[in-house]
């Protein structure tokens, strides 16, 4: 009930297109969905995060999409730049908790060809 | 401004020999804590979170141990590599029931068991 599941495992996306990143979580009790980007020998650093009382949130190019019925969410790169081509991973944790554990899925390495 | 350190850079370790990695976080009091170990090509692992001096929570049966001996400093230790030690290894703080910033990452350590 832990788990959160993400795909595709990697992605190849031409300059100018749309990246999706697909995350579906198990635990109902989640209620707080980041997302992080991860650039090579660096810490992953937050990207934008969204909680189940909206079903999207836009911030620039990325934005997120949640779907609380069916327990998934997902991230979209619009116009897609060489310069996002990075690992990104989305989590999902209780907001408010006293540990604010985050549970990481498995990432993403998007390569945005020029 | 918060900032978080974690060093080494780099390590490369012989099995059966011991481990310290330090991580030290300024500019803010009382941080939830964590260990985190990214495994090559794969996902963030969570290994030990603390929130408080001298309270660490296992999340899995390892090699490792952690501890807090300071407000702001979190060690990750082993007594005894294993070549399955080997991978980059990620501290992160966040303020307790608040993610309104997320997690915050050190740049982490590679460490290579040979």
């Amino acid at each position: 009930q832990q788990q959160v599941k993400q795909s595709p495992q990697s992605l190849i996306v031409q300059k100018g297109g749309i990246s999706i990143i697909n995350c579906a979580y198990e635990n109902t009790a989640f209620d707080y969905f980041p997302w992080y980007q991860q650039f090579p020998g660096k810490g992953p650093a937050l990207l934008i995060a969204i909680r189940p009382d909206v079903s999207e949130k836009k911030e620039g190019r990325f934005t997120i999409s949640f779907n609380k019925s069916a327990k998934q969410f997902s991230l979209h790169i619009m116009d897609s730049q060489p310069g996002d081509s990075a690992t990104y991973f989305c989590a999902a944790s209780r907001y408010g908790g006293a540990t604010n554990k985050l549970i990481f899925g498995t990432g993403t390495l998007l390569a945005v060809q020029p | 401004s918060q900032t978080i350190h974690q060093w080494p850079a780099t390590l490369v370790q012989p099995v059966g020999s011991p481990l310290s990695l330090e991580c030290t976080v300024e500019g803010t009091s009382n941080p939830n804590l964590y260990w985190y170990r990214q495994a090559a090509g794969r996902g963030l692992q969570l290994l030990f979170y603390s929130v408080g001096i001298g309270q660490i929570s296992s999340e899995v049966p390892q090699n490792l141990s952690a501890s807090r001996p300071q407000d702001r400093q979190f060690i990750l230790s082993s007594k005894k590599l294993l070549l399955s030690d080997s991978g980059f290894y990620l501290c992160a703080w966040s303020s307790p029931g608040d993610l309104n910033y997320g997690y915050t990452f050190g740049s982490g350590t590679r460490l290579t068991v040979v």
